[in-house]
């Protein structure tokens, strides 16, 4: 198993840009999630699903949309990069709705300039 | 809101010495508490965890008490390596309506161990 996936592994966006940070799991799990970390700030849940076609937003879901089309697949979307967007990015998957262990991707570096 | 406090931010050790982290948490119905190691570059993974039905629980080296009367769990690592060097998270679940949950994290704590 290839566990939790994330793409890319770094990114540098300008003010205004648009774009997708991938995350796949082969792990069947139902629940997945995105979060961001900050220096001293933790990390902190943007949304998550807890299957096909269900979403939630987290502590702090604004400039970011999600969608589930499928079990493997949880997709974050930036939709007009702002330099406050300038963080890493986990994904994250567990098993049933979230109450267990969670399991984490590798993360993206994104830099918003 | 919801919140998990963590102390300290930063911890350095000698080798041998014994490392403990603090956490409080705001929502007295939260009930899973997770601590996460993050290893330089990589993302989070859970090192022990421990629910409310339990006030201690210990995985060789690492220990998790909890005290929900007061809403307090702490970390404790005896014996500390230098590859316990680390940034270390904890975490508390809120659960909703409907089966939703959220894990909501602590700021972190760097722990540093000098040989």
């Amino acid at each position: 198993n290839a566990g939790v996936t994330q793409t890319p592994k770094f990114q540098v966006l300008k003010t205004g840009q648009s774009m997708t940070l991938q995350c796949a799991q082969d792990m069947n799990h139902e629940y997945m999630s995105w979060y961001r970390q900050d220096p001293g700030m933790g990390l902190r849940l943007i949304h998550y699903s807890v299957g096909a076609g269900i979403t939630d937003q987290g502590e702090v879901p604004n400039g970011y949309n999600v969608s589930r089309s499928t079990t493997e697949d949880f997709p974050l979307r930036l939709l007009s990069a702002a330099p406050s967007q300038t963080s890493v990015y986990f994904c994250a998957s567990s098993y049933g709705r979230g109450q267990g262990e969670q399991f984490f991707g590798p993360g993206t570096r994104l830099t918003v300039l | 809101g919801e919140n998990v406090e963590q102390h300290p931010s930063t911890l350095s050790v000698q080798e041998g010495d014994s490392a403990v982290i603090k956490c409080t948490y705001s929502d007295s119905a939260s009930n899973y508490f997770p601590w996460y190691k993050q290893e330089l570059g990589k993302g989070p993974q859970l090192i022990i965890d421990i629910r409310s039905n339990v006030g201690e629980k210990k995985d060789q080296r690492i220990a998790v008490t909890l005290n929900k009367t007061a809403k307090h769990f702490s970390l404790h690592i005896t014996e500390t390596q230098p590859e316990d060097s680390a940034v270390y998270f904890c975490a508390a679940l809120l659960g909703f309506s409907g089966g939703y949950n959220k894990l909501i994290f602590g700021a972190g704590t760097r722990l540093a161990v000098h040989p």
